[in-house]
């Protein structure tokens, strides 16, 4: 299957601080991403579309301001969480989806990043 | 409103038996389903998908069927092994849309 990367595996950082996680995908050129959020022991939950060379779509009450995302190139994916606080520490997914074509066209496999834990003091 | 539903938190399975695991939708426009594995601290992995115009997909050890007018699957792994052991979430989409929607996952154990 496709391999997708995110850079870094795990951050720490004070609150007020920013961090920015990078999603790579490595073997394909993706021009969506997704950016999830898992909390513990909860499903994943989709906080963003990132389209190349377009704005991100946001989901409900996701707010974008604080979390900036850039999608600058067809393999590439970034999510800034801006002045991050102790509730934004979070484990964070993004997936590239590969487009294939079954007998119906255009149903789509995401792969995902292995994820960043952000952990904000 | 959940769309995708995975109504058993957890299965504990003995090595060598078969381990099936069921997911339910609401959404009778989703046309492909997906299952996934994860593991603690790692992204989800895909593991086998299916299309809404079959009612069966079959990949080495994983066997997923799809009962749409139930608007059931299954995931069936069979003969389990410990490796499987892993929390399995279920995904479901519509052809041309962005987003998968995802159950709350299984968490599944296979027991040496």
């Amino acid at each position: 299957g496709a391999v997708v990367s995110q850079h870094p595996s795990r951050v720490i950082c004070k609150s007020g601080t920013s961090v920015k996680i990078e999603c790579r995908s490595l073997d394909f050129q993706a021009t969506t991403m997704f950016w999830y959020r898992q909390f513990p022991k909860k499903s994943l939950m989709l906080m963003a579309t990132s389209n190349e060379g377009s704005k991100a779509t946001y989901e409900q009450g996701v707010e974008k301001d604080k979390f900036l995302i850039n999608h600058a190139s067809l393999t590439l994916s970034t999510l800034t969480v801006t002045s991050a606080h102790p509730e934004d520490s979070s484990f964070y997914i993004c997936s590239a989806r590969e487009r294939w074509q079954g007998l119906i066209p255009y149903q789509e496999t995401q792969y995902f990043g292995p994820g960043t834990r952000l952990l904000v003091l | 409103d959940q769309q995708v539903k995975q109504n058993s938190p957890s299965l504990s399975v003995q090595e060598g038996r078969i381990s099936i695991l069921n997911c339910d939708y609401t959404n009778s426009m989703f046309d492909y389903f997906l299952w996934y594995k994860k593991y603690p601290a790692e992204g989800p992995t895909f593991l086998i998908s299916i299309s809404s115009i079959k009612d069966k997909n079959e990949d080495g050890r994983f066997t997923v069927f799809l009962n749409k007018s139930a608007k059931h699957l299954s995931l069936h792994i069979v003969p389990s092994q410990p490796g499987d052991s892993a929390v399995y979430f279920c995904a479901a989409g519509q052809t041309g849309a962005n987003n998968l929607f995802f159950g709350t996952g299984t968490r599944l154990t296979v027991i040496p």
